[in-house]
């Protein structure tokens, strides 16, 4: 089955740029979704397609794709995106065909 | 916009199965433009996929699970449901069930359920 691997934790101190990345065989030939879970609640899509946004996510959050490394930005960090973050795949030659990164802890200094 | 909830038993007993229903609202099960899911997330871990059902009907299942597992569509409820089967604490989880739309990712997600595994 394919492999996602995250680090396990980002710090960053508000306003500055955190990046998540999210690693994987040759992932940049694949489409990659970011997910951000608080506490207790359902995650919520905040990147699909590499770099879209669903609406009502801020500018803030960027996405890219390319080679063995997709990478979640999340520019002038604030306090609420503190969080856990999961890359996603959907791989037709793996079983399963979706996958999951292990997930990053955000924390906001 | 989509709205998904889940129901069901909060504790289910080692070897039972456990079964969950969500409920859609927003949109109809029976629309070509979503496909159906159930992913779950054991305490403190990350999300693991458990399967999918399609408009087809088909259905895909973690090979993980995939001797245990059944999604069903009832659009006369419009619902759909998992059931597990033989069940261990190793199935204690947070269970969400989730909507997507394209066929790669996950759009919509109930707020979840947890289910314990217990005597």
């Amino acid at each position: 089955s394919y492999v996602l691997t995250q680090p396990p934790s980002v710090s960053v101190a508000p306003g500055k740029t955190a990046r998540i990345t999210c690693g994987g065989n040759n992932i940049g030939s694949k489409s990659v979704h970011w997910y951000q879970q608080k506490p207790g609640q359902a995650p919520v899509l905040v990147i699909y397609y590499d770099s879209d946004r669903p609406s009502g996510i801020p500018e803030r959050f960027s996405g890219s794709n390319s080679g063995n490394t997709a990478t979640l930005t999340i520019s002038r960090v604030e306090a609420g995106d503190e969080a856990d973050y999961y890359c996603q795949v959907w791989d037709s030659s793996s079983d399963p065909p979706y996958v999951f990164g292990t997930g990053t802890k955000v924390t906001v200094l | 916009q989509l709205q998904l909830q889940e129901s069901g038993p909060g504790l289910v007993k080692p070897s039972e199965t456990l079964s969950l229903t969500c409920t859609v609202s927003g949109g109809s099960i029976s629309s070509s433009s979503y496909y159906w899911g159930w992913i779950r997330q054991p305490p403190g871990k990350g999300l693991e996929w458990i399967g999918s059902i399609y408009y087809s009907g088909s259905t895909y299942y973690n090979p993980s699970l995939k001797s245990r597992v059944t999604i069903s569509v009832d659009t006369s409820k419009n619902q759909f449901s998992l059931k597990l089967s033989s069940v261990t604490a190793a199935d204690t989880a947070v269970y969400y069930c989730v909507a997507g739309v394209g066929g790669e990712k996950f759009d919509y997600w109930g707020q979840g359920t947890l289910v314990t595994v217990s005597s």
